[in-house]
C-alpha cells in the first residue's frame, strides 16, 4: 500500500529535550516536506526537499532542522524544543514534476505537546 | 502577509444542495491551485487541482473554477453528501505549497 508513516503519532515532552520525528515514504518520491497546523493558522510548511541531499527552508523553519540521506527517509528534528512548537505536524512527499509535487501524499500526522 | 486566503472559517449545507467554498490568493506568480480535504484525526488528502491556463477542471462531483483576473477560485460540490463534512484547504503555489487556513464544511442530512 502506498503511504506515508510517521512516527510517534503522539508525544508529550519537556522543553529542550532534543526529540525527532520520523517521516518514511514508499512511493519512491522525489520531493518531501514537513508542515504543521495550528488552530487559525492552517497548515504551514517548516521544511521541503527537492531530492536526496537538497533541503531548504519553508515559511517557518525556526527551531527545526531536517536531513535527507536517503530518498524514503525525511527526519524532523528538534533539538531544543519550546513550548511554542506544540503543534500538529504533518509530513508529505510527491513525485517530482513541475505540478506533481504539488499533488502531495500526507501522512497521519504527530501531534507535539512540549510542557 | 497571508497570500491564500479562505474567508470562511464555516459552512453548513443540506445534503442534496451545492456547497460553494472560495479562496483568493494575492500572488500572480502563483500558477496551480489545489484543494485538499481533511477529516479529522488524518492526514489532508488532494482532492482536485487546476492549472493556471485553465478556468475549470472538473471531477465527478467536483469542480474547481479559477478566475485568474480577480485572483480568485472556487470548489463546487454537487450533489452534497454527509460525506464530504470536513476541513477544506485551497492551496497554491509557483515553486511550494501555500495553504489557506482552512474552511470547515458540514452537511447536513
Amino acid at each position: 500500500e502506498a503511504q506515508v508513516t510517521q512516527n510517534p503519532r503522539y508525544l508529550i515532552t519537556v522543553t529542550g529535550k532534543k526529540l525527532t520525528v520520523t517521516c518514511s515514504q514508499n512511493m519512491n518520491h522525489e520531493y518531501m516536506s514537513w508542515y504543521r497546523q495550528d488552530p487559525g493558522l492552517g497548515l504551514r510548511q517548516i521544511y521541503y526537499s527537492m531530492n536526496v541531499e537538497v533541503t531548504d527552508k519553508g515559511d517557518v523553519p525556526e527551531g527545526y532542522k531536517v536531513s535527507r540521506k536517503e530518498k524514503r527517509n525525511f527526519p524532523l528534528i528538534l533539538e531544543s524544543p519550546s513550548p511554542n512548537q506544540t503543534s500538529l505536524y504533518f509530513c508529505a512527499s510527491s513525485p517530482g514534476g513541475r505540478t506533481s509535487r504539488y499533488e502531495q501524499y500526507f501522512g497521519p500526522g504527530t501531534r507535539l505537546t512540549v510542557t | 502577509d497571508q497570500q491564500v486566503k479562505q474567508n470562511s472559517p464555516s459552512l453548513s449545507v443540506q445534503e442534496g444542495r451545492i456547497s460553494i467554498l472560495n479562496c483568493d490568493y494575492t500572488n500572480s506568480m502563483f500558477d496551480y491551485f489545489l484543494w485538499y480535504k481533511k477529516y479529522p484525526a488524518e492526514g489532508p488528502t488532494f482532492l482536485i487541482s487546476i492549472s493556471s491556463i485553465k478556468d475549470k477542471n472538473e471531477d465527478g462531483r467536483f469542480t474547481v473554477f479559477l478566475n485568474k483576473s480577480a485572483k480568485h477560485l472556487s470548489l463546487h460540490i454537487v450533489p452534497s453528501q454527509p460525506g464530504d463534512s470536513a476541513v477544506y484547504f485551497c492551496a497554491s503555489g509557483s515553486y511550494q505549497l501555500t495553504f489557506g487556513k482552512g474552511t470547515k464544511l458540514s452537511v447536513i442530512p
